[in-house]
């Protein structure tokens, strides 16, 4: 199957600072990304889709500026989590559609904010 | 919006057993995912299924499209323990291939020796 990268796998950040992950797609182009973030043993939740070339979209409830999206090219998408709190401490995962719908997802990027 | 039940929540099973799970959704789904979870991990896609009625396998894995388009079920059989993990099926309503996918709330297996 295709493969989607993360980067970097983990970070620890003090309150209030910014964290960008990245997300890149190593064997095919994705105009279009998915981010997700997962709690403990819970289900993955949709943050957002981001759309290279036009703004991402975001799910309800989820702060678009408290959460920043930018797909700068066919193989790379960017989560920047902004002035970042204890509560955005959480597992973030990305994924790329493949030719057929699937989902190929990245390693998972896990964030713990002090 | 769309919803997906996923059971069981959890299995507990000896080496050597077969595991059934399934999804069943409120909705029609015209295409049904299956993923295992390891710890610190992303998903990893196991089986993939596109047309109602298809029966999937992988290896010790086979996945079903459920006719009526609303559920599907994965079974894993004479288990080993590298199978620990969480399962999850995920399907999609949408006609286009980039539409969003509704996940179920994940399966966890945990296999004794």
């Amino acid at each position: 199957g295709a493969v989607v990268s993360q980067h970097p796998s983990r970070v620890i950040c003090k309150s209030g600072t910014s964290v960008k992950i990245e997300c890149r797609s190593l064997d095919f182009q994705a105009t279009t990304m998915f981010w997700y973030r997962q709690f403990p043993k819970q289900s993955l939740m949709l943050m957002a889709t981001s759309n290279e070339g036009s703004k991402a979209t975001y799910e309800q409830g989820v702060e678009k500026d408290k959460f920043l999206i930018n797909h700068a090219s066919l193989t790379l998408s960017t989560l920047t989590v902004t002035s970042a709190h204890p509560e955005d401490s959480s597992f973030y995962i990305c994924s790329a559609p493949g030719r057929s719908g699937e989902l190929f997802f990245g390693e998972g990027s896990r964030l713990t904010v002090l | 919006g769309q919803q997906l039940n996923q059971s069981p929540q959890s299995m507990f099973i000896q080496e050597g057993e077969d595991v059934s799970m399934n999804c069943t959704s409120s909705s029609i789904f015209n295409t049904w995912l299956w993923y295992k979870q390891e710890p610190g991990e992303g998903p990893v896609l196991l089986i993939a299924l596109y047309k109602a009625g298809e029966l999937t396998s992988n290896g010790r894995l086979t996945a079903q499209f459920g006719i009526t388009r609303k559920d599907s079920f994965l079974n894993i059989s004479a288990s080993i323990p590298s199978d620990v993990g969480i399962y999850f099926c995920a399907g999609r309503a949408g006609g286009t291939s980039y539409g969003k996918l509704t996940f179920g709330q994940g399966t966890i297996l945990t296999v004794h020796p």
